[in-house]
């Protein structure tokens, strides 16, 4: 059974960081894409960030690029997400969520199978 | 931006069917995929590239789409489809894109 865990939020003040993480487990996690979406309280979802299995094609969304890095360590089945200069508008609810198609050398054209339960990220001043 | 719109909310009863529409420009060009949240936890998947149910999602649950609109089928609904809905698609300007979302509620 394919398990997602994140960790890493809490409330922050705007212009601080903070680094979201995803345990993952259930399935070979070097065969797949990943990502990070995230929903703001009342919001549809709002995808972040995605990465190829071995790293080697990044994409952010607009709202977010330059801010926010994305990484995964292989070794050690985790997703990572690297705030910085964060924003009240980037008051939301971050989930990790596995890519939909296996040993795809892309992150786009895809879909999202799995998600994890998410980790609560709230920027105010 | 690509946009995708979905009407706010549907209202069904119990054994009828919703349709739940999500409109773009040439969406029909695109892979089409539907995600059901229930309150207080993660979207799940119900349907993907079009048509495709992942393993345990219900036959009752189908989709299609052409020219402007994807469509959501829910046949023969249950008090526990009530959900959101939210269709989701790439953008060739380099972004997944979910729809604004459509409340479906059991009458």
């Amino acid at each position: 059974e394919v398990q997602l865990v994140e960790s890493g939020g809490g409330s922050v003040q705007p212009g601080w960081s903070l680094r979201l993480s995803c345990a993952a487990s259930g399935f070979t996690f070097d065969d797949y894409a990943m990502h990070w979406v995230r929903q703001a309280p009342g919001k549809g979802p709002e995808w972040v960030s995605g990465i190829t299995w071995n790293s080697g094609t990044i994409g952010y969304a607009d709202s977010v690029k330059g801010r926010f890095t994305i990484s995964r360590d292989n070794a050690k089945n985790s997703l990572f997400l690297q705030m910085n200069s964060l924003r009240l508008e980037d008051t939301a609810l971050y989930y990790c969520a596995k890519d939909g198609q296996y040993g795809s050398s892309s992150y786009e054209l895809s879909w999202f199978d799995s998600w994890g339960q998410g980790t609560l990220v709230t920027v105010s001043s | 931006s690509y946009v995708l719109t979905q009407p706010p909310s549907v209202s069904v009863a119990p054994g009828k069917t919703a349709t739940i529409t999500c409109g773009g420009d040439h969406i029909g060009s695109k892979r089409v995929h539907w995600y059901q949240q229930k309150p207080g936890q993660a979207p799940m998947l119900v349907i993907y590239y079009d048509s495709d149910r992942p393993s345990g999602i219900p036959e009752r649950f189908s989709g299609s789409n052409s020219g402007n609109t994807a469509t959501l089928t829910i046949s023969r609904v249950e008090a526990g489809d009530e959900a959101d809905y939210y269709c989701l698609a790439w953008d060739s300007d380099g972004d997944y894109v979910f729809g604004t979302g459509t409340k479906v509620t059991v009458l």
